[in-house]
């Protein structure tokens, strides 16, 4: 049972590319979500999922893409990277009725 | 929308001495997470506190839940270097499918000297 496991651990992508961090839980949980970290700020909701085929915005979604196709699989996609996106992305899976399990983020830069 | 601050944002103590961060929110919440991120690494669930006025203790960490279930508090009794990491506490909006839908507050970066 790994819970929430995220990939990479790592990135530098340069502006205009695209990429997608990649989230899955063994969990079977409903939820799943993704936050990005920056200093002093805490950590931001970006998108979430209560359950396959549907997904709703957070605090910050511009500039993300989500799906959900399958309960354990949860992908981010950044469209057109921007400097703006440098920050650390947990993907988390909360438990009803408990608190969520984050994966090991990922840090990514954008230059 | 909701907002949730937490103070102080950072606090360096020596280590034996006590520690504690609040937490307010802008709005009632039906639950309080709090969640422990070692430095590089990812946070760490470490209770929640549903009822008004509840307080929980996990060995030497103290969590309170406010009456008004607008306000909590984490403290530390006599730190350890162990105890070195950012302390986040969260709350869902209510109800419904939003239980996993967390607001966090900025966190309190605790430094302990040896």
């Amino acid at each position: 049972n790994a819970g929430v496991t995220q990939t990479p651990k790592f990135q530098v992508l340069k502006t205009g590319q695209s990429m997608t961090l990649q989230c899955a839980q063994d969990m079977n949980h409903e939820y799943m979500s993704w936050y990005r970290q920056d200093p002093g700020m805490g950590l931001r909701l970006i998108h979430y999922s209560v359950g396959a085929g549907i997904t709703d915005q957070g605090e910050v979604p511009n500039g993300y893409n989500v799906s959900r196709s399958t309960t354990e699989d949860f992908p981010l996609r950044l469209l057109s990277a921007a400097p703006s996106q440098t920050s650390v992305y947990f993907c988390a899976s909360p438990k009803r009725g408990s608190g969520a399990f984050f994966g090991q983020g990922t840090r990514l830069t954008v230059v | 929308g909701q907002q949730v601050m937490q103070i102080p944002q950072y606090q360096h103590v020596q280590e034996g001495e006590d520690f504690t961060t609040y937490c307010n929110s802008s709005t009632t919440l039906s639950n309080i997470q709090w969640y422990k991120q070692r430095p590089g690494g990812h946070p760490v669930f470490l209770i929640q506190l549903v009822k008004s006025g509840e307080v929980k203790k996990q060995k030497r960490l103290t969590f309170q839940f406010g009456e008004a279930k607008k306000n909590s508090s984490l403290h530390i009794t006599a730190t350890q270097t162990t105890d070195v990491g950012t302390y986040f506490c969260a709350g869902p909006n209510a109800g419904g499918t939003s239980y996993g839908k967390l607001t966090f507050g900025q966190g309190t970066i605790l430094t302990v000297h040896p």
